[in-house]
């Protein structure tokens, strides 16, 4: 079955260390995107990327970083200079733009401090 | 930037209560997604709809573009409905969602 796969499921960091979320999708989605959700909140969106070795900041970009190497793997690193890493982070793809057709989710990583 | 209100926040109901979810927003929209949240944190994409009103099974979404209003309807509740209903925006860019806050479903048997 196509889909997307986020690992790990839960994930913890220490003071000052990067951790890397991973998103595969199987979907052959073009689009692709990273959202983080805290309690009592919308979704916002990390990055973006439309298309491969291309990608584009969101609302939230500050402490994180992108690649986009593959059309099936978007990975989003968590740097140290984000200061409250605490939440739910959830990877989606589309087809085409998000005004056309529909988002696909993964099943999230929720990322803890130490 | 679009703003987004759903309403209600929390819904307790009973088994086969009919239930409406409703979304509000502030900027003209190419699509508007509804969304399902399941209490493990996965989404599930339930409807994307410009105009009118789409059926799937026993989920009804409706949208009026000149009031910029979508409401969820689920007729005959049961309890695997519990879960949390987002309303999404998306202004036909590129650029990923704009989502509401949710509302979390409780379907009592």
């Amino acid at each position: 079955d196509g889909g997307i796969t986020q690992s790990p499921k839960y994930l913890f960091r220490k003071e000052g260390q990067n951790v890397t979320l991973s998103c595969e999708q199987n979907l052959n989605h073009d689009a692709m995107y990273w959202y983080r959700q805290d309690p009592g909140q919308g979704l916002r969106l990390i990055y973006y990327s439309q298309i491969v070795n291309d990608f584009q900041k969101g609302d939230i970009a500050e402490g994180y970083s992108v690649s986009r190497e593959k059309k099936e793997s978007f990975p989003l690193t968590v740097t140290s200079a984000q200061k409250n890493p605490t939440a739910f982070y959830l990877c989606a793809s589309s087809s085409g733009q998000v005004g056309d057709q529909p988002q696909h989710f993964g099943d999230g990583t929720r990322l803890s401090i130490l | 930037k679009n703003e987004v209100e759903q309403s209600p926040q929390n819904l307790t109901a009973q088994e086969g209560e009919f239930i409406t979810i409703n979304c509000s927003y502030s900027v003209g929209i190419s699509a508007l997604h509804w969304l399902q949240q399941h209490p493990g944190g996965g989404i599930v994409s339930l409807f994307m709809l410009s105009s009118g009103k789409k059926k799937h099974g026993r989920l009804i979404a409706t949208i009026n573009i000149q009031e910029k209003h979508s409401s969820l309807h689920i007729t005959a509740s049961h309890p695997r409905d519990s879960a949390v209903y987002i309303c999404a925006l998306s202004g036909g860019g590129a650029d990923g969602l704009t989502f509401g806050k949710g509302t979390h479903l409780i379907i009592q048997p």
